[in-house]
């Protein structure tokens, strides 16, 4: 069973369409990620959300608005697509007060905008 | 979040040791040390983590610095499989809980 879905795998859209990016969880954890890989392979945290509460917010430009509908699953939204929206979008989960701390990644979502 | 340097390559033979080097000289008290790794294609892996003492798990050991501000991870015996980014990360605790902030990371090529 995959511990952390993400769907789609490939995403091919043109500027300025909205699309979605789904994620689910299945290892009963409380916290959620979206991170984003460029090309150059830097690994960025986007937002993390925690029983459904969003918790971290970085710089991201509000096009990006991502839904927990329940702290198994974490989506993410584009609005407006641009370019450099171009990457690898990584869904990640874990416990967070859990000094293990692990965190279980998803296969990536890669989104490529014409 | 504290700050991590790695060398951004690194070359080993199949079935040799690899010891892979990271600097985090502003860690903080509370600092875990983690390490992850990602393979061609695929999302990041959890490898190990430590707070003072050396671990050793199935896949790797981690060997801390007595002042904490450098750590290794090892591999005892590189196979082909091993040929990925790794990643040394400092978890932090904020006020939102911890975050793991990702650097540049360590291409490990590994040579049959």
């Amino acid at each position: 069973d995959t511990a952390v879905s993400q769907t789609p795998k490939y995403l091919v859209t043109q500027m300025g369409n909205d699309k979605s990016i789904k994620c689910e969880q299945n290892l009963g954890h409380d916290t959620m990620y979206w991170y984003k890989q460029d090309s150059k392979k830097f690994l960025k945290i986007m937002f993390s959300y925690n029983n459904k509460e969003l918790i971290i917010n970085e710089t991201v430009p509000n096009r990006f608005s991502p839904k927990s509908p329940d702290k198994a699953h974490l989506n993410l939204h584009i609005n407006s697509l641009e370019l450099g929206d171009s990457a690898v979008y990584f869904c990640a989960s874990h416990n967070r007060d859990a000094n293990t701390g692990e965190l279980f990644f998803g296969e990536g979502s890669r989104l490529t905008v014409l | 979040d504290a700050k991590t340097t790695q060398p951004n390559s690194m070359e080993s033979n199949e079935e040799e040791p690899v010891h892979l080097p990271c600097n985090h000289s502003t860690i903080s008290g509370t600092d875990y040390i983690h390490w992850y790794r990602q393979l061609p294609s695929q999302g990041p892996e959890y490898v190990i983590h430590g707070l003072t003492s050396n671990v050793n798990n199935r896949m790797a050991s981690l060997a801390i610095a007595e002042d904490r501000k450098s750590s290794t991870l090892i591999l005892h015996r590189a196979t082909l499989r091993d040929a990925a980014v790794y990643y040394c990360i400092l978890r932090g605790w904020g006020t939102s809980g911890s975050r793991l902030t990702f650097g540049e990371g360590t291409q490990l090529t590994v040579n049959p």
